[in-house]
């Protein structure tokens, strides 16, 4: 299994609040992502980042944001959680961009998120 | 339309059985495909990548027909252990950007 971790792994919050998940990687890959999950939808790309301190928009990215410092550590934060923002979350990396066959992503065990 | 659609089922098959997920995608441009397993609670993980040529891993056939914009995914001799959401995922072109299908759910029964 590839080495992705994911703290916390479960998370109260209240609404207005601060919350910051963090993804650990020890594969050295260039791209990491962040999913949300929620019933009747695939995964949704909120961020990802294509190197240190590169980071863009996903589709759902709003009420998120992320940094990454170092190649093994993707922060995402939601700056004042709400209850729409109960979800699983996910964090994937991948080694290619992803032209051809390649881009095959790999993620982590998942971060579960409710927002009272 | 959503760019990627897959029947949510559940399939509900005998174990020995064999079963087949179709998905389609509406970018023509879409230019890598998956098929991803996720149980459940757990994260998605990689199946099987898919290849114009179509590919086989062992009982799990993935074929790709771009003329149609569909994929698909066989499973022969269906074992308890298979019993999971099946993901069809595709890379739209956008970098490495992926879209993913909201999954077809499979039991297999004794």
């Amino acid at each position: 299994d590839a080495g992705i971790t994911q703290s916390p792994r479960h998370k109260v919050t209240e609404t207005g609040t601060p919350v910051t998940l963090r993804c650990h990687q020890t594969e050295n890959h260039r791209y990491m992502y962040w999913y949300r999950q929620d019933p009747g939808h695939g995964l949704r790309l909120i961020h990802y980042s294509y190197g240190v301190k590169d980071t863009d928009k996903g589709e759902v990215s709003d009420g998120y944001s992320v940094s990454r410092s170092k190649t093994e550590d993707f922060l995402l934060t939601l700056e004042s959680a709400t209850s729409s923002q109960t979800s699983v979350y996910f964090c994937a990396i991948s080694e290619t961009s992803g032209s051809g066959q390649s881009g095959e992503q790999f993620f982590g065990p998942g971060t579960r998120l409710t927002v009272l | 339309r959503k760019e990627v659609e897959q029947d949510p089922g559940p399939f509900n098959v005998p174990e020995g059985a064999t079963v087949a997920f179709n998905c389609t995608y509406s970018n023509s441009a879409s230019q890598s495909f998956f098929w991803y397993r996720q149980d459940c609670r757990k994260e998605p993980k990689l199946l099987m990548s898919v290849y114009s040529s179509g590919n086989e891993d062992g009982r799990f056939t993935a074929q790709l027909n771009r003329a149609s914009q569909y994929i698909s995914l066989l499973i022969r001799d269906s074992k308890l252990s298979d019993s999971a959401t099946y993901l069809c995922v595709v890379n739209t072109g956008g970098g490495n950007k992926l879209t993913f299908g909201t999954g077809t759910q499979l039991k297999v029964e004794l």
